[in-house]
């Protein structure tokens, strides 16, 4: 069974930084697209940022490039986003998702919440 | 980042068969797949639809998904109480090297 779990939510002030983590297992994760997908409060679903099986691919929406970085460990099994400038918009639950090509989004998550306020 | 445009809400009765729009261009819905998602208060996004109109498994027939040009619609029949939901449509997009979400469809079940 795939699972994905994501880790590292917290209250930040703004300007500040949180890395988030999300633990894999149940597939093969080295063959896999990762992505990160956020939803904030009372409003739709934003992609932010995936990443290739290698690492050598990454791709990031607008608004948050140069703050975000994604990475990946395969030998961790194990996905992050480094968030940088935090900023009140940034709030929002964060779920990782798993696919094969660059835009499938097969298998989710739960989320972890980041909620940036001073 | 451009989006995906779906009508903001759907309704239906018990039984009836409701569709969803989600409307694109050349750059996503005209050139890569589409999925769809429901989402519930306070819990994940549950996949319904996913690459060429495929359903994971422990999705009903219930739920089918088409596309034509560069739109494409889900489809529910046998409309269940369970169903009223958000309804999301995403496809990647080649002009932003990234994915594209529709705005999402509450769909009221009456």
């Amino acid at each position: 069974e795939v699972q994905l779990v994501e880790s590292g939510a917290g209250l930040v002030q703004p300007g500040g930084s949180l890395r988030l983590s999300c633990a894999a297992s149940g597939f093969n994760f080295p063959i896999y697209w990762m992505n990160w997908v956020r939803q904030a409060p009372g409003k739709g679903l934003e992609w932010v940022a995936n990443i290739k099986q290698d690492g050598s691919d990454k791709f990031y929406v607008d608004s948050v490039k140069g703050r975000f970085t994604i990475s990946r460990d395969n030998a961790k099994n194990s996905l992050y986003l480094q968030m940088n400038s935090l900023r009140a918009e940034d709030t929002a639950v964060y779920y990782c998702a798993s696919g094969q090509w660059a835009g499938d989004l097969d298998d989710w998550g739960q989320g972890t919440l980041v909620t940036v306020s001073s | 980042q451009s989006v995906l445009t779906q009508p903001p809400s759907a309704s239906g009765t018990p039984g009836q068969r409701v569709t969803i729009s989600c409307s694109g261009s050349s750059s996503n819905i005209g050139s890569n797949y589409v999925h769809w998602f429901l989402v519930l208060p306070g819990t994940a996004p549950k996949v319904l639809i996913f690459r060429k109109n495929e359903r994971p498994s422990g999705v009903p027939d219930r739920f089918s998904g088409s596309m034509s040009g560069t739109s494409a619609s889900l489809a529910i029949s046998g409309l269940r109480s369970e169903d009223e939901a958000d309804y999301y449509c995403a496809a990647w997009d080649d002009s932003v090297n990234g994915v594209i979400f529709g705005g999402g469809t509450k769909l009221t079940v009456l």
